[in-house]
C-alpha cells in the first residue's frame, strides 16, 4: 500500500510567518504534487515536481515555494503566511505512468 | 486550456434511487480522466479511471468524447456512497498532473 504522509494534520499561524509543510511517500514516486482544496473551487495545483531538485509552477504558485532533496519528501514553504493562504493543503504521489495519484490526509492551515 | 466542469455541488438522493454525478471536460487531445473520492474524514483517493473501464462499488462511468463528458452512474445508491466526488483529468502533455473540477458533495438519506 502506497503511504503519503504529511507532517501535521492542523496548524495555526500568525500572518508574516515562514510556514514548512513536509510531505513524505515511501513508495519511491518520481512524481509529487501539492495542492490547495477549498470550498466550491476544488483542488488547485500550487507546484509539482517531477524528479528530486526539479520543480514546476502549478496554477496557482504565488507566495509558495517548494523543495525537493530527496526523492521520498517534497515540502512546501509559504514564505510570508497571509489570511489567504488559509486552506487545506494535499500533498500527492504518483509514478509517471500510470498516472494515479495518491493522496496524503491534508494538513488544514489556519493563518491569523 | 483544459478545464473540467461538475455542474452540481450538492446532489441529494435517497437511498436506493439511482445517481448520476455531471462531469464536462475541455481539452483539445485526448485526455485520461478520473474520478476521485473523499470519505468524510478520510483522505482523497482514486474511485476509478476511464481507460480500465471497470465498476468500482457499483459506479461505472463513460468517456463521451462527442459530448466531452465522463459522468459517473450508480443504479442504486447507497448511505455509504454520501462523500465528496471530484472529476479530473489529465492530459497528454503534462507529467500526470491532474485537473479538477470543483467537486460535488453526494448526500444519500436512507
Amino acid at each position: 500500500d502506497v503511504k503519503v504522509t504529511q507532517s501535521s494534520r492542523y496548524l495555526v499561524k500568525r500572518t508574516g510567518e515562514k510556514v514548512f509543510l513536509e510531505c513524505v511517500q515511501d513508495m519511491d514516486h518520481e512524481n509529487m504534487f501539492w495542492y490547495r482544496q477549498d470550498p466550491g473551487l476544488g483542488l488547485r495545483l500550487i507546484y509539482f515536481s517531477y524528479d528530486v531538485k526539479m520543480k514546476e509552477k502549478g496554477d496557482i504558485p504565488e507566495g509558495y515555494s517548494v523543495s525537493r532533496e530527496k526523492k521520498e519528501r517534497f515540502s512546501l514553504i509559504l514564505e510570508s503566511a497571509s489570511t489567504n493562504q488559509t486552506s487545506m493543503y494535499l500533498c500527492a504521489s504518483s509514478l509517471g505512468n500510470p498516472k494515479t495519484q495518491y493522496f496524503g490526509p491534508g494538513t488544514r492551515l489556519l493563518v491569523l | 486550456a483544459q478545464r473540467v466542469t461538475q455542474p452540481e455541488k450538492l446532489l441529494s438522493v435517497f437511498k436506493g434511487a439511482p445517481v448520476e454525478l455531471k462531469c464536462n471536460y475541455s481539452y483539445s487531445g485526448s485526455p485520461e480522466l478520473f474520478w476521485y473520492v473523499q470519505y468524510s474524514r478520510q483522505r482523497l483517493q482514486l474511485l476509478l479511471r476511464h481507460i480500465s473501464r471497470e465498476s468500482i462499488k457499483g459506479f461505472t462511468a463513460d468517456l463521451n468524447k462527442g459530448e466531452t463528458s465522463f459522468h459517473l452512474k450508480k443504479p442504486f445508491a447507497q448511505e455509504e456512497d454520501s462523500a465528496m466526488y471530484y472529476c479530473a483529468l489529465v492530459g497528454t502533455d503534462s507529467w500526470g498532473k491532474l485537473q479538477f473540477g470543483a467537486g460535488t458533495q453526494v448526500v444519500v438519506t436512507p
